[in-house]
């Protein structure tokens, strides 16, 4: 347990479907992270929110929609996925974003499958 | 550009010692991560170097030279539990900002 929980664990949408997926951090922390992680590839950050404010935005296309209602949830809206878009999506926190030793606590992941 | 690169599968023995490299060219160090990553569960923290030399942290050590851009993750007597991914991660300072760079990670297979 790492104190960051992700919902659903595992996802299966078709194309024109709209889905959300959930992030929970219980540490206190001020910054959250969503990353994508496609098999034998880096981790792909997506976006960065610092005290509810969205800080950066890797060039992620506008199907995919975070939202940060608050310190400790994160969501990422889901819509007119395509195959390529399967694989794990990882949710992360850390205390905030300005220091070097900025350890980040990872969630489980969904696993997201597009047919 | 930034650019990490670390083995892609390593296999050893129960109870052997294993090294896992991990070489970067970055610009803006400041620090290196390894987190752990079982199958299937999340990427949980290592450790950080940002001085040179090597840490100690019971049967995981982790050893950085800045002046080589190069790193390494020694695991001794290794437990079957110990099969995972370990992911090399680098942390850089930007115009934008602090940025954590991640490796693809290393899968290590521990045998009996």
């Amino acid at each position: 347990e790492t104190g960051v929980t992700q919902t659903p664990r595992h996802l299966v949408m078709g194309m024109t479907n709209k889905k959300s997926l959930k992030c929970e951090q219980h540490l206190g922390h001020n910054a959250m992270y969503w990353y994508k992680q496609s098999a034998k590839k880096p981790l792909e950050l997506m976006f960065v929110y610092s005290l509810e404010e969205r800080v950066e935005n890797n060039s992620v296309p506008s199907r995919f929609s975070p939202e940060c209602p608050n310190s400790s949830h994160l969501f990422l809206h889901l819509h007119t996925l395509q195959p390529e878009d399967s694989a794990l999506y990882l949710c992360a926190s850390s205390q905030g974003i300005d220091r070097p030793q900025e350890t980040q606590y990872f969630g489980p992941g969904t696993r997201l499958l597009v047919l | 550009g930034q650019n990490i690169d670390q083995p892609t599968e390593m296999t050893a023995t129960e109870g052997a010692i294993v090294q896992i490299n991990c070489t970067y060219q970055t610009s803006g160090f400041n620090g290196l991560f390894w987190y752990q990553q079982h199958a299937g569960e999340a990427p949980t923290f290592l450790s950080y170097n940002v001085l040179d030399g090597l840490e100690e942290k019971g049967r995981f050590s982790s050893f950085l030279s800045r002046s080589k851009g190069y790193s390494y993750l020694l695991l001794k007597e290794l437990q079957m539990k110990d099969s995972a991914s370990y992911l090399c991660a680098v942390r850089v300072l930007g115009k934008g900002g602090f940025k954590t760079i991640f490796g693809a990670g290393t899968r290590l297979f521990v045998k009996a």
